[in-house]
């Protein structure tokens, strides 16, 4: 397997943009995890899917940030309005252990700058 | 409120030699503490991952520590390598899908 996918892997766009970001996780696995990566504050859990429904929403920041998972081997996390304290790098994370306290596995990541 | 401390913030060391990272949590409820290795420019990868009753675990040249009781957490890398400099994160789970992060490690081993 290939891994978690993500596209794309860099992507700049101008304040008040959409920006949608895309992940394909490993096949098999059920549990899908959206996370964002910055200096100030590390790694934060956005949201999770189980079985392509979404279980926790709650570090979703604000409504401008959606995420669906139309299928099992697709998802994406969409920011709309984009603003520059957006930028950081996004990753998708799949697990087939279930919840979002099963082992990971992280793809890439997409560095996202809002300029 | 949960928190994840970890310790030193950044560290270098000679090739060849042995280190210990830190793990301070005052995470409740606890589930498991997990530690990721991120590459930069990569995705962390996972390293090893601790439930309440296990107390040491190895993987390769990484080995970690839990003191429940303590709510430390240590791991430790024998013989470093080139390819271990690296962010070192330590991950705790509440269950009930509460993850808390460290901040991170930063190691740098230099030849």
């Amino acid at each position: 397997d290939a891994g978690v996918i993500q596209s794309p892997r860099h992507e700049v766009t101008e304040m008040g943009q959409e920006v949608t970001l895309r992940c394909k996780p490993i096949s098999g696995h059920n549990s899908l995890f959206w996370y964002r990566q910055t200096m100030m504050r590390g790694l934060e859990l956005l949201i999770y899917f189980n079985n392509n429904v979404p279980i926790d929403d709650s570090g979703m920041p604000e409504d401008r940030f959606s995420a669906k998972m139309p299928n099992a081997s697709f998802s994406t996390l969409k920011i709309q309005p984009s603003e520059p304290r957006d930028s950081a790098v996004y990753f998708c994370a799949s697990s087939s252990t279930g919840g979002a306290g099963g082992e990971a596995f992280f793809g890439q990541g997409t560095r996202l700058t809002v300029v | 409120k949960n928190q994840v401390e970890q310790s030193p913030q950044s560290l270098i060391i000679l090739e060849g030699k042995n280190c210990t990272l830190q793990c301070n949590y005052t995470v409740s409820p606890f589930s498991n503490l997990r530690w990721y290795k991120q590459d930069t420019g990569r995705g962390p990868v996972s390293l090893t991952i601790m439930t309440f009753s296990e107390n040491t675990k190895s993987n390769g040249r990484y080995t970690a520590t839990l003191d429940a009781d303590t709510k430390q957490s240590s791991l430790h890398i024998t013989a470093s390598q080139l390819s271990d400099s690296a962010s070192y994160i330590c991950v705790v789970d509440s269950g009930y899908s509460t993850l808390t992060f460290g901040k991170g490690t930063m190691l740098l081993v230099s030849p």
